[in-house]
């Protein structure tokens, strides 16, 4: 079973819809990431959380440290939303940056 | 604003060579962390530097060495290049936490 698990795995949705991706670990952690990697491969660190929530323009991002379990928000979905939106977790022990990576959300918004 | 600079972009190699990314991280950031994600696969952490020292290994293969120089930035060493060596290659660097990603070099080995 792997130590961070997204859901789903892919999700088409159309323009101006809510949309909510899943991540749920089972490890210790630091704090949680989500990233967001377009089909050119480049990775931008959308949010890092160790408790509550945070907000960024269209962007909502949960954690429920007692239920190990965090989920991404965008509002009024846009077609330049579509990318893959990992989940990756900073272990308990290691350095920040030692992540354990989701295997992603690929998320497709159409007009 | 100046984010995380790796080069070469994109590198062909064959096997049994050697390879030598570089990666330039946002300046005063004092830590560097090195990811390697195969086709298809997801990252897998490698490497990492603090103040120019290793503060963290990962699934770096022993053919593989990094260092951290003086300026900040770092290096990673690919030697007797597989063809499972191919791959896109991230660095990240931080200074409180947060992670900043440069755009990855992407190694293919023939």
């Amino acid at each position: 079973k792997n130590e961070v698990e997204q859901s789903p795995q892919n999700l088409t949705a159309q323009e101006g819809e809510f949309i909510t991706i899943n991540c749920s670990y089972s490890v210790g952690i630091s704090a949680l990431h989500w990233l967001q990697q377009h089909p050119g491969g480049g990775i931008v660190s959308l949010f890092m959380l160790s408790s509550g929530k945070k907000k960024h323009g269209r962007l909502i991002a949960t954690i429920n440290i007692q239920e190990k379990h965090s989920s991404l928000h965008i509002t009024a979905s846009h077609p330049r939303d579509s990318a893959v939106y990992i989940c990756a977790v900073s272990r308990g022990e290691g350095s920040q940056g030692n992540l354990i990576f989701g295997k992603g959300t690929k998320l497709s918004v159409k007009p | 604003a100046a984010g995380v600079i790796q080069s070469p972009r994109h590198l062909i190699k064959e096997k049994r060579e050697t390879a030598t990314l570089k990666c330039y991280p946002i300046p005063r950031h004092d830590t560097v962390y090195w990811y390697q994600q195969g086709p298809g696969q997801d990252p897998q952490f490698l490497i990492s530097f603090y103040e120019k020292m290793q503060s963290d290994k990962g699934s770096i293969p022993d053919r593989f060495s990094a260092q951290q120089f003086s300026d900040y930035h770092s290096e990673l060493n690919m030697s007797s290049l597989e063809l499972g060596d191919s791959a896109l290659y991230f660095c990240a660097s931080s200074l409180f936490g947060e992670l900043f990603f440069g755009e990855g070099s992407r190694l293919t080995v023939l």
